[in-house]
């Protein structure tokens, strides 16, 4: 089955200890991305990557770390988690710098405290 | 950087009338717009979309409208049914550069 996912899909921690959000992707998408959603925000653009070892900052980059070493990996760092990073996030995956539907994971809820 | 502005952000209607919603974007290099339905605690997924050399595209129930010119695309949806009822979005997108804006969302009630 084509999907995204993402890892963990709940999560509480507190700031200042570091941690990773995992996304896979099994459609050999060359672009992947990552989102946070906030009510009443909609989505915003974290980072992308249009394919292995390119990676790109979106509309609010700060505090977040991705990397791009294989094709189906796109992984979110965040080195020292604040509340403010409080959200729901979202990684996406489409297939090239052509096509511009997006396959959405389910999303991670992360809670720093 | 590219801005996206949607209207309304509630929208309640009856079951069978047709709801629509706009949104607005302000750099003419977007070049992709697709509609984005999330229903409570689901991921976001396309319903429609569209490129910016076509005006108009339609689904079965659901149409979106393209002006380049004005630089604000439409969402239709006719004969609204109860399942119709969720959060929408927009978004512009430069395909080629990689970069997506989303509006904010309308949550669209339909009342049966």
């Amino acid at each position: 089955e084509a999907q995204v996912t993402q890892n963990p899909r709940y999560l509480i921690t507190v700031t200042g200890k570091k941690l990773t959000v995992t996304c896979s992707q099994n459609m050999n998408h060359e672009y992947m991305s990552w989102y946070r959603q906030d009510p009443g925000l909609g989505l915003r653009q974290i980072y992308y990557s249009m394919n292995v070892e390119v990676t790109d900052k979106g509309d609010v980059p700060e505090g977040y770390k991705v990397s791009r070493k294989e094709k189906r990996n796109f992984p979110l760092i965040l080195e020292s988690p604040s509340p403010n990073q409080t959200s729901l996030y979202f990684c996406a995956s489409r297939w090239d710098s052509n096509t511009g539907e997006l396959f959405f994971g389910e999303g991670s809820r992360l809670t720093v405290l | 950087g590219e801005n996206v502005e949607q209207h309304p952000s509630t929208l309640s209607v009856q079951e069978g009338d047709s709801a629509v919603i706009k949104c607005t974007y302000s750099d003419s290099a977007s070049n992709y717009f697709p509609w984005y339905k999330q229903e409570l605690g689901k991921r976001p997924q396309l319903i429609i979309d569209i490129r910016s050399n076509v005006g108009e595209k339609k689904d079965q129930r659901i149409a979106v409208t393209l002006n380049k010119t004005a630089k604000h695309f439409s969402l239709h949806i006719t004969e609204t049914q109860p399942e119709d009822s969720a959060v929408y979005f927009c978004a512009a997108t430069m395909v080629r550069a990689g970069k997506s804006t989303f509006g904010d969302g309308t949550t669209l009630t339909v009342k049966p």
